[in-house]
């Protein structure tokens, strides 16, 4: 079945550090891929997606591609702030889809 | 727009009791979905309406949890004689109409259930 690995936690840089989070999926046809934050005391929310391959998403000064040859779409942040600590999800849901497959979650500290 | 919400947002249970979540999601969103959270995990599916029709049951729904959306709108999700294996954070998510293929969901802030 659909699956999503990413990487375990947690990651604690410093402000102003390179982030990356690593994201593999497994999936059937051409999924949408997204990833979802959670900050702490708040729900899941969406922080960028793309819906096929080679898109790039972007929000917040994050960004992934869609990698359908190495089935990837690692998260890319090029300086982390204090604020940016948070549980990070990477997610897929098929075409049409309705169910989104998770993953476990990479929790991000950020240093000052 | 005041976003899902979800009612308990914490419950506390003995084992074998009842109890019943509320999720009232986006006004204008058709789909409605429900997860379980446990620590260190990221959601699970649960189930999913479109409209009142419950279009997705995953196997982790046993037969002791029901969930219903009766005029399309707002949703229950009732676990019957409760185990301490049930003991997760309830997530509702509703999501608008699909356009492009993207299914971006809204989430709730969930109901956190612990069986005693």
């Amino acid at each position: 079945g659909d699956s999503v690995t990413q990487m375990e936690g947690p990651v604690t840089l410093s402000e102003e550090a390179f982030l990356t989070i690593n994201c593999t999926y497994t999936a059937t046809g051409y999924p949408s891929l997204f990833w979802y934050v959670q900050y702490p005391g708040e729900g899941l929310q969406l922080l960028l997606k793309a819906t096929k391959a080679d898109d790039k998403g972007s929000n917040k000064g994050f960004e992934a591609t869609y990698r359908k040859e190495t089935t990837s779409f690692h998260l890319e942040k090029g300086s982390v702030q204090v604020s940016d600590s948070a549980v990070y999800f990477c997610a897929l849901a098929n075409t049409g889809g309705f169910k989104t497959i998770f993953g476990a979650g990479t929790r991000l500290f950020v240093k000052a | 727009d005041t976003g899902v919400s979800q009612d308990p947002r914490h419950k506390i249970t003995k084992r074998g009791q009842n109890v019943t979540f509320r999720c009232d999601p986006i006004s204008e969103h058709n789909r409605l979905y429900w997860y379980r959270q446990t620590l260190g995990q990221g959601p699970e599916f649960l189930t999913y309406f479109q409209n009142e029709a419950q279009l997705e049951k995953s196997r982790l729904l046993s037969d002791r949890f029901s969930a219903e959306r009766p005029k399309g709108s707002f949703s229950t999700l009732e676990i019957q004689r409760t185990e301490q294996g049930d003991s997760a954070m309830y997530l509702c998510a509703s999501s608008p109409p699909t356009s492009g293929g993207a299914n971006e969901q809204f989430f709730g802030p969930g109901t956190r259930l612990t069986v005693l």
